[in-house]
């Protein structure tokens, strides 16, 4: 149950896209279509951004978007505002667990 | 609107035990399956344990697999997490969430859970 691999930090300027990715395994990410996206700011608890890999909860900017490919899953925040600076973290159900990502810090240049 | 209240948190000794409480409203509480995900101190989120809506079926993390033990009173509208043998590394906010296979779309504010001597 080895967390899933996220980069520590990424970095743009407001109105660029970036990219956050998660990699996992055959056996979690690259094994169910059940990956999220969570998005937390400081002393907050997360909120839910994407799940089932590309689905957008009501109420989430459609800034945000998900895809998979093999064991890595994507993240793409268009248009970054400085709304957008916080942690984010992915999350692939496994079978019987769940296992999220060490967690990545986008900062807005 | 769903809500979701964490309590028990404390600060417990190396070895000691503590329950976990989270009280649930504004949904029908006994068709969701809940689950506790925890955060230690300037890290990240990991899952520790899930439990379906009838109560009989649960999971664990290995990280708690063993020592932790969920439950859920449906009657109460309350979830729990009895926590045994705790060791330093549960040092924590403990969030109670509602969703199922990795998709939580409501959580907790948490309970901090420190774990010294």
């Amino acid at each position: 149950q080895s967390a899933l691999t996220q980069p520590a930090s990424v970095s743009g300027s407001p109105g660029q896209s970036i990219t956050i990715s998660c990699t996992g395994t055959s056996s979690d990410v690259g094994n169910y279509d059940f990956v999220s996206w969570y998005q937390q700011f400081p002393g907050k608890a997360p909120n839910l951004i994407i799940t089932e890999v590309s689905r957008r909860p009501s109420g989430v900017s459609s800034r945000f978007s998900g895809s998979k490919s093999g064991n890595t899953a994507s993240l793409t925040i268009s248009g970054l505002q400085a709304e957008d600076e916080a942690d984010y973290y992915c999350c692939s159900h496994a079978g019987y667990t769940n296992i999220f990502g060490g967690g990545t810090k986008v900062t807005v240049l | 609107e769903v809500q979701l209240l964490e309590s028990g948190g404390d600060l417990v000794q190396p070895g000691g035990s503590l329950r976990l409480s989270c009280a649930a409203s504004g949904f029908v509480f006994n068709t969701y399956a809940m689950n506790w995900v925890r955060q230690a101190p300037g890290k990240g989120l990991e899952w520790i344990s899930s439990i379906l809506s009838s109560g009989y079926d649960t999971y664990y993390a290995d990280s708690v697999k063993g020592r932790f033990t969920i439950s859920r009173d449906n009657s109460r509208n309350t979830l729990y997490l009895q926590m045994h043998s705790l060791r330093a590394d549960d040092t924590a906010i403990y969030y109670c969430a509602k969703g199922v296979k990795g998709a939580y779309p409501d959580w907790g504010q948490g309970t901090l859970v420190t774990v010294s001597s």
